[in-house]
């Protein structure tokens, strides 16, 4: 079993949906989380940090389950840009860092 | 925005040369990460260090090696290059705090003919 899973989709959804995603983390010690967006053939990109209180930034909202050990990602209205492999990450120990293997969003006019 | 270079961006060469895959940050990062991915799959972490003088071999068994002899150089080497090392690479660095996330390179298309 994977440290950090994702459903690795596609998620296919037209312009203006709302998408959750949720990843799922096996090491109860995990302490930090993160969502990375990553396009084809292009690097990570931080998108933010995840919080047990629950972060949002515009259109997205992280969210943090410690008790069930999983992390969610909302897109709200979502555009063609958001169109990309959104990746799960988890940190622990402050030095082992796990990737999930993403999951693929297509967002359809 | 973060502050990490790799270079070159595209590389194609032939089997059995020596090949040096550069990464440098200039945020003082200490830790630093080496990762190759193959198009539309997961990222593996095949080197990493916490420090100068400081190298790790990552999940992922790899035939590169590399070094740290500055902080905010961590080159990737492949002494005898390989159809089967064609891949994308990408360097990413942290913080030494423990929370902090990781910021990535553009990335080395590596091509072996």
């Amino acid at each position: 079993r994977k440290e950090v899973e994702q459903d690795p989709g596609p998620f296919n959804v037209p312009e203006g949906a709302t998408v959750a995603f949720n990843c799922t983390y096996s090491n109860s010690a995990s302490q930090s989380f993160f969502w990375y967006r990553q396009d084809c053939r292009k690097e990570p990109k931080l998108l933010m940090s995840v919080y047990s209180s629950g972060n949002e930034d515009g259109r997205f909202t992280a969210q943090l389950n410690r008790a069930s050990q999983y992390i969610s990602l909302l897109i709200r209205d979502s555009k063609l840009s958001d169109s990309a492999t959104y990746l799960c990450v988890a940190l622990t120990g402050g030095f082992k860092t796990i990737f999930g293997a993403g999951t693929r969003l297509f967002v359809k006019a | 925005e973060a502050d990490i270079y790799q270079t070159p961006r595209y590389l194609v060469i032939g089997t059995g040369k020596k090949i040096t895959l550069e990464c440098s940050q200039t945020m003082g990062h200490d830790k630093m990460y080496w990762y190759q991915q193959d198009p539309g799959m997961e990222l593996h972490l095949i080197h990493y260090s916490y420090g100068v003088n400081s190298t790790e071999k990552g999940d992922l068994s790899s035939e590169s090696t590399v070094s740290r002899i500055r902080t905010e150089h961590f080159p990737l080497t492949l002494e005898s290059a390989r159809p089967s090392h064609t891949s994308q690479y990408l360097c990413a660095s942290s913080e030494s705090r423990g929370d902090q996330p990781q910021h990535f390179g553009d990335g080395t298309r590596l091509s072996i003919l």
